[in-house]
């Protein structure tokens, strides 16, 4: 069974600080995805990843960055975490293998609160 | 801009009833999935669709893709408690290559015994 796995269950930072997430993958997926999730808002895409070192922008980049350094592991930094914020952050992988599928499989979930 | 449309946004209903869930665009996937997220959970993916007209059957749940690959339906019949959750659905735009999903916005359903 494919197996993703983030950091924290639950996080809780102040204004200002650093926020560092982890995800990891154990299939040797290609793909890797940054969602965040709000009630009444879906998931939205933060970033996403297709490679090693490679990554493009979702719908809502703006005060995150994202690093894949290796292909298990892909990383959200929040750079100056902000009370907007907070919210529930998923990721995700998928395989290029899939076809046209791209069948995503997720974590469990990240819940930030920022205060 | 939301691609995909997702009907209702929530659902209250009794064991036993029927139900369906609509997922529309005015945009061509090559597929759509669906995938079912309870509390405190990442989504799970039930189905993936591919093929216009596709019909699949999961025991109670049948998912439907539109024949021109535009929308999705899921219909559950008879209803139960387990079947409570926020239900997804999500497409792979015509001529992907990098695999990025779009999602709805989901149907929060609750089912009561």
């Amino acid at each position: 069974d494919v197996k993703v796995t983030q950091s924290s269950r639950y996080l809780v930072k102040r204004t200002g600080e650093k926020v560092f997430l982890e995800c990891v993958q154990d299939m040797d997926h290609e793909n890797m995805f940054w969602y965040r999730q709000d009630p009444g808002l879906g998931l939205r895409l933060i970033y996403f990843s297709y490679d090693v070192k490679m990554k493009e922008k979702g719908d809502i980049p703006e005060g995150y960055s994202v690093s894949r350094e290796k292909k298990e592991r892909f990383s959200l930094i929040l750079e100056s975490a902000s009370t907007n914020q907070t919210s529930m952050y998923l990721c995700a992988s998928s395989s290029i293998l899939a076809g046209d599928s791209y069948e995503q499989y997720f974590g469990p979930g990240t819940r930030l609160t920022v205060t | 801009t939301q691609l995909l449309e997702q009907s209702p946004q929530f659902l209250s209903i009794q064991e036993g009833e029927n139900l369906t869930v609509y997922c529309n665009s005015s945009s061509v996937f090559s597929s759509l999935q669906w995938y079912r997220q309870e509390p405190g959970e990442g989504p799970v993916l039930l189905v993936t669709v591919v093929t216009g007209g596709e019909v699949k059957k999961l025991k109670r749940l049948t998912f439907q893709f539109g024949d021109a690959r535009k929308d999705s339906s899921l219909h559950i019949t008879a209803a139960q408690p387990g079947d409570t959750g926020l239900y997804l659905c999500a497409g792979v735009a015509r001529g992907s290559t990098l695999g990025r999903l779009y999602f709805g916005r989901g149907t929060q359903l609750t089912v009561w015994p």
